[in-house]
């Protein structure tokens, strides 16, 4: 089971936002961030729990390994306001990915 | 430049059919898995069905089993899912999302705008 917290964050734009994400049993560094913009579909971030993918710019970085995990987001811009979702892909499940966390304007 | 893109969706009474598609050009779709994942605001996102490039193989989540197939047409660079016996609780955003595989998994490096499935009488 994967748990994110919190559920929102406020933010002021140009500020920082850390995102946590929690395994109820370790997932080693297999774990993927995604964001997901109002009626748009996710988009993969991160994966290997830190290597950014292809085109997501340097503001977005994660950490972590094994139960606990964090994205970060530095310098928040206006389309950066989202939700966030962590995915581990460890082992199969239904429900890999963790309920979101939605980060909003302050 | 690759392209995920599904149709289908539909309203469809409880107990009804339906078909979705997704076309997947742009990449070497032969060698690479492909996934159905919904979302609803009731249970959030779902990882229902995986099809492998490799041989076909398929598996399903517990919730869609013995009630959806999914299956691919490399010529095409289609995969499909075949929903029968809907219940409203099928209702959600489908999206089409393609696999990648690193460690001990997939996650979804490409995901389709996805389609609205509504069962309701």
């Amino acid at each position: 089971v994967m748990t994110q917290s919190p559920a929102t964050l406020p933010v002021s734009p140009g500020d920082s936002a850390t995102l946590s994400c929690r395994a109820s049993q370790s997932v080693s560094s297999n774990l993927a961030w995604y964001q997901q913009k109002l009626g748009q579909a996710p988009r993969l971030l991160i994966y290997g729990a830190s290597t950014r993918a292809t085109g997501i710019p340097d503001r977005f970085s994660g950490s972590g390994s094994g139960t606990e995990f964090t994205l970060t987001i530095s310098s928040l811009q206006s389309e950066d306001f989202a939700v966030y979702y962590c995915q581990q892909y460890n082992k199969w499940s239904p429900k890999p990915f963790g309920q979101g966390t939605k980060v909003e304007i302050k | 430049e690759v392209q995920v893109l599904e149709s289908g969706g539909d309203l469809v009474q409880p107990g009804g059919s339906l078909r979705l598609s997704c076309a997947a050009p742009g990449f070497t779709f032969s060698t690479y898995s492909m996934s159905w994942v919904r979302q609803s605001p009731e249970k959030g996102l779902e990882w229902i069905s995986v099809i492998s490039g490799s041989d076909g193989s398929t598996y399903y989540a517990d919730s869609v089993k013995g009630r959806f197939t999914m299956s691919r047409d490399n010529s095409k660079s289609t995969v499909y899912l075949e929903m029968r016996t809907l219940r409203v609780e099928d209702t959600a955003v489908y999206y089409c999302a393609k696999l990648k595989w690193e460690s001990r998994g997939w996650y979804f490096d490409e995901w389709g705008r996805g389609t609205l499935v509504t069962v309701s009488s």
